[in-house]
């Protein structure tokens, strides 16, 4: 069974950092693309970065320069490093697969999310 | 960026009748693989989402088959053919086409 377990959330000061971490199991983790995906209390989402299987990445503009993923293959970890946070980051956020070489099946597993706060 | 607009934002339905729903994007979703990355999901109430539809019309393992998708091009449809209590929540269309885009979300509910 496919499991992706967000950690790593929680209360942080406008201008904070905080470093978001996706346990994966049930799957072979390094063939799989992944992103990180957030949403506002009471809004719709929003996507914010993509990291390929074969280590592409990309950013959605409201995040670029601010926000940096990785992934561990080794520890079938993805991460969202976010520095430089505002009022406006505070959501749910979700670590989500991405297709892999062979089966074109975009988000097809979401966590559960993890809240952050920007407040002071 | 490809936007994706939904119409309509709210949709009360009956229960056992159908419900529809549309997604618009900004530009053409086919990849230059020939392939179009138009996916549909649920959000239940409190739930995160959960895949229904992908490549416009391939439902999810699980999914049940009152749940069909459609469209080409920039004009893609969900459709529940007998909407059912457990139905109810909101649904996002999603391009992977250029990057990832959702659409604002449509929520389905009872009347």
């Amino acid at each position: 069974e496919v499991q992706l377990v967000e950690s790593g959330g929680g209360l942080v000061q406008p201008g904070g950092s905080l470093r978001l971490s996706c346990a994966a199991s049930g799957f072979t983790f390094s063939a799989y693309s992944m992103n990180w995906v957030r949403q506002a209390p009471g809004k719709g989402l929003e996507w914010l970065s993509y990291i390929g299987y074969n280590s592409a990445i990309y950013y959605a503009d409201s995040v670029k320069g601010r926000f940096t993923i990785s992934r561990d293959n080794a520890k079938n970890s993805l991460y969202l490093q976010m520095n430089s946070l505002r009022d406006e980051d505070t959501a749910v956020y979700y670590c989500v697969r991405d297709a892999d070489a062979y089966n074109y099946v975009h988000a097809d597993s979401w966590g559960q999310g993890t809240l952050v706060t920007v407040s002071s | 960026d490809i936007v994706m607009t939904q119409t309509p934002l709210s949709s009360p339905v009956t229960l056992g009748q159908p419900a529809s729903i549309s997604c618009r994007s900004s530009q053409s979703l086919v990849h230059s693989d020939g392939n179009t990355y138009l996916s549909w999901l649920q959000q239940r109430p409190g739930q995160p989402p959960r895949l229904l539809i992908y490549k416009i019309s391939n439902r999810f393992s699980g999914v049940p088959d009152r749940f069909s998708g459609s469209g080409a091009g920039t004009d893609f449809t969900l459709k529940i053919s007998r909407v059912e209590a457990e139905d109810v929540g909101i649904y996002y269309c999603m391009q992977a086409t250029q990057l990832r885009t959702f659409g604002q979300g449509t929520r389905v509910e009872i009347k």
